[in-house]
């Protein structure tokens, strides 16, 4: 079966822009989590969708958003750009169960640069 | 709340010689913990978890991990090195406790380099 999908691959921004990173789920996932990962601060979560629903977030300023739609795919934006965000941004997705040991499935990623 | 500490960031072994990444965990709730591995350019590939059924996982590549509750620990292991194993390798946790979240939470990663 096809794996997560995420689109743009590489995508160079302005300082300031903003940039919307879009997420393709396995088919029959409803949930979907996005991370950031940098060399200096690692993987961090940003967050989790399930149902059209935000679940849970993480530490990142209001900068960052996203949303789920009614086929699970899901998108995150980011505003105003600043230096700072480039990063790989990575999306699982996962069948929702409630308990912790469902497994994610991740796609490649959207490896933003802003110069 | 849960988080997991991974001791050394790089690693370098030779072909065919043991693997061990260290892995050590911290958590309010029995653990769900996962081994991921990531190639250049790439996302993250499931190589195992542990979900309490046994305490010897197996996965895939021919990695293996112990969970260790005693130790808090749950260790990466491989018996003989091959260079396609060359990759920076993640343990996680989950930080479900009790809630409705597929969140992890992961160590800063191993880097494993391989030497012929």
């Amino acid at each position: 079966k096809a794996g997560v999908t995420q689109t743009p691959r590489y995508l160079i921004k302005t300082r300031g822009q903003q940039v919307t990173l879009s997420c393709s789920p396995i088919s029959g996932h409803r949930s979907v989590s996005w991370y950031q990962q940098t060399p200096g601060q690692g993987l961090q979560f940003l967050f989790e969708y399930f149902s059209e629903t935000q679940r849970n977030k993480g530490n990142f300023p209001g900068r960052f958003s996203g949303r789920q739609f009614s086929n699970s795919r899901s998108e995150m934006n980011v505003s105003t750009l600043e230096l700072g965000d480039s990063a790989l941004y990575l999306c699982a997705s996962s069948l929702f169960t409630g308990v912790g040991n469902t497994e994610a499935f991740f796609g490649q990623g959207t490896r933003l640069t802003v110069v | 709340a849960q988080s997991v500490t991974q001791l050394g960031s790089h690693v370098s072994v030779s072909e065919g010689a043991l693997v061990l990444l260290r892995c050590n965990y911290s958590s309010s709730v029995p653990p769900y913990l996962f081994w991921y591995v990531q190639y250049p350019n790439q996302g993250l590939q499931l190589l195992l978890k542990y979900t309490s059924a046994a305490t010897l996982v197996k996965g895939i590549n021919g990695f293996e991990a112990e969970f260790k509750k005693s130790e808090t620990s749950f260790h990466l292991t491989k018996p003989s090195a091959h260079m396609s194993d060359a990759a920076e390798y993640f343990c996680a946790v989950s930080a479900w406790d009790g809630g409705a979240t597929n969140k992890l939470i992961f160590g800063t990663g191993t880097l494993l380099a391989v030497q012929p």
